[in-house]
């Protein structure tokens, strides 16, 4: 049962330069997320997607697109990388479902991108 | 709008003992409430939830938090701390509807000495 999982799990970038983060996920959820994690900021929303084909921005999306082309897969994509973009960046799906008369909307996150652009 | 404070950057605590990570919130409408735990190079990991009925939530790992409408808090705790719980602890809220993702606190470091 992998999960969520991220590739790749470490990537140092030059100023300028592009590159994609890419999520998939096996537990057929409806919902994926973007978040970047800065010491004391906690986590913040880049951008998400509520389903195939749709997205939508969060709160940080400048200088970062996304692509949900496959339910399963979600990619994030810095088009001309910048050091205030060195983060680690989180991906986390999740789907509302009642359980028993209860409402399960946790969401499950990768391992994490820890990325450093110089 | 939707918001949550976590008032402590750290929190030291020794073994044995008692531990309580604060969180409050904002919001305008009825809260879910989450608190996830993050190891060092890890991801996110999911404690426990509240979505509505009783105050108190109980949790993975012995965790528990109780829901404060009155004082907009959802405090972490946990009768008696291990050194294995030190870690990164993290509050989250989540509207019942609308807005899908979780907005999270900032983080709260516990630490536990032995």
């Amino acid at each position: 049962n992998a999960g969520v999982t991220q590739t790749p799990k470490f990537r140092v970038l030059k100023t300028g330069q592009s590159m994609t983060l890419l999520c998939a996920q096996d537990m057929n959820h409806e919902y994926m997320y973007w978040y970047r994690q800065d010491p004391g900021m906690g986590l913040r929303l880049i951008h998400y997607s509520v389903g195939e084909g749709t997205t939508a921005k969060g709160e940080v999306p400048d200088g970062y697109n996304v692509s949900r082309l496959k339910k399963q897969n979600f990619l994030l994509g810095l088009e001309s990388a910048a050091p205030s973009q060195t983060s680690v960046y989180f991906c986390a799906s999740s789907i509302p479902t009642r359980d028993r008369g209860t409402l399960r909307t946790e969401a499950f996150f990768g391992q994490g991108t820890r990325l450093t652009v110089v | 709008a939707q918001s949550v404070a976590q008032p402590e950057d750290q929190v030291n605590v020794a073994e044995g003992n008692p531990l309580t990570v604060k969180c409050t919130y904002s919001v305008s409408g009825n809260p879910y409430l989450f608190w996830y735990v993050q190891y060092p190079n890890r991801g996110l990991q999911f404690l426990l939830k509240y979505i509505t009925g009783d105050n108190l939530v109980k949790g993975s790992y012995g965790f528990e938090a109780e829901f404060n409408k009155s004082q907009t808090s959802f405090h972490l705790k946990k009768p008696s701390a291990l050194v294995s719980d030190s870690a990164l602890y993290f509050c989250a809220v989540n509207l019942d509807t609308g807005r899908r993702a979780l907005t999270f606190g900032s983080g709260t470091r516990l630490q536990v000495q032995p």
